[in-house]
């Protein structure tokens, strides 16, 4: 089984300035997807950034990017110039590849508050 | 547009009466989940359905029910409901050959008294 495990519970940046967000996971699959996903207060989950395992080069959003370190089994965020906006809690999940059900289905992590200041 | 719909999006019910949330997606998607979330935890997922009338388990799939009789809806029933259900209740789908990304509803906040 995957487990998805985020060590940052809360964390706080100023605004305009740089936050990363921390990932691990476990698995033994070879093929995989990650992902961030955004949850503001109006609660809906917005996908921020993905990475497909099989792909060296680190996925590249906007402000968003990630640092995929697949030997280590980390997939850490990194939100530049920071937005009052990007408050939110954030939440990274896992997804084997494959078409089967279970292949199909996220595990999260606990989830990281992000508190955006002036 | 787009979109996953859940109905309703807030409820408040007590111990034992049946409720059902209702999901439905307009992307003609094979694959439609639930998950719940409670602080702490994130989401797990409760059931899935891979296509009509194809539906398994999950990972806390005790006390709730699903059903896929049309490609469009799947709505989770809680036969019995206790306060231990109380949560924050999600319906996602996504196209099967696709692995891009799982649409989310909106969310239900369920409170069982």
């Amino acid at each position: 089984a995957q487990t998805v495990t985020q060590s940052q519970p809360e964390m706080s940046v100023q605004e305009a300035e740089t936050v990363t967000l921390s990932c691990t996971y476990d698995t033994s699959e070879n093929n995989y997807y990650l992902f961030w996903y955004k949850q503001p207060p109006s609660r809906q989950m917005i996908l921020v950034i993905r990475q497909e395992a099989y792909k060296q080069q680190n996925a590249t959003e906007n402000r968003f990017s990630v640092n995929f370190q697949k030997a280590a089994k980390s997939f850490s965020l990194k939100i530049s110039d920071s937005q009052l906006g990007d408050t939110a809690m954030y939440f990274c999940a896992f997804m084997k590849h494959g078409n089967t059900g279970t292949a199909s289905k996220l595990t999260f992590g606990t989830g990281t508050r992000l508190q955006v200041t002036l | 547009e787009a979109q996953v719909t859940q109905n309703p999006r807030y409820l408040i019910t007590v111990t034992g009466k049946k409720l059902t949330v209702t999901c439905s997606q307009n992307m003609n998607h094979e694959y439609m989940s639930w998950y719940r979330q409670d602080p702490g935890l994130g989401l797990r997922q409760i059931y899935y359905s891979m296509n009509v009338e194809v539906t398994d388990k999950g990972d806390v799939p005790e006390g709730y029910k699903v059903s896929r009789k049309e490609k469009r809806n799947f709505p989770l029933i809680l036969e019995s409901p206790s306060p231990n259900q109380t949560s924050l209740y999600f319906c996602a789908s996504r196209r099967q050959s696709s692995y891009n990304e799982q649409f989310f509803g909106p969310g239900t906040r369920l409170t069982v008294l």
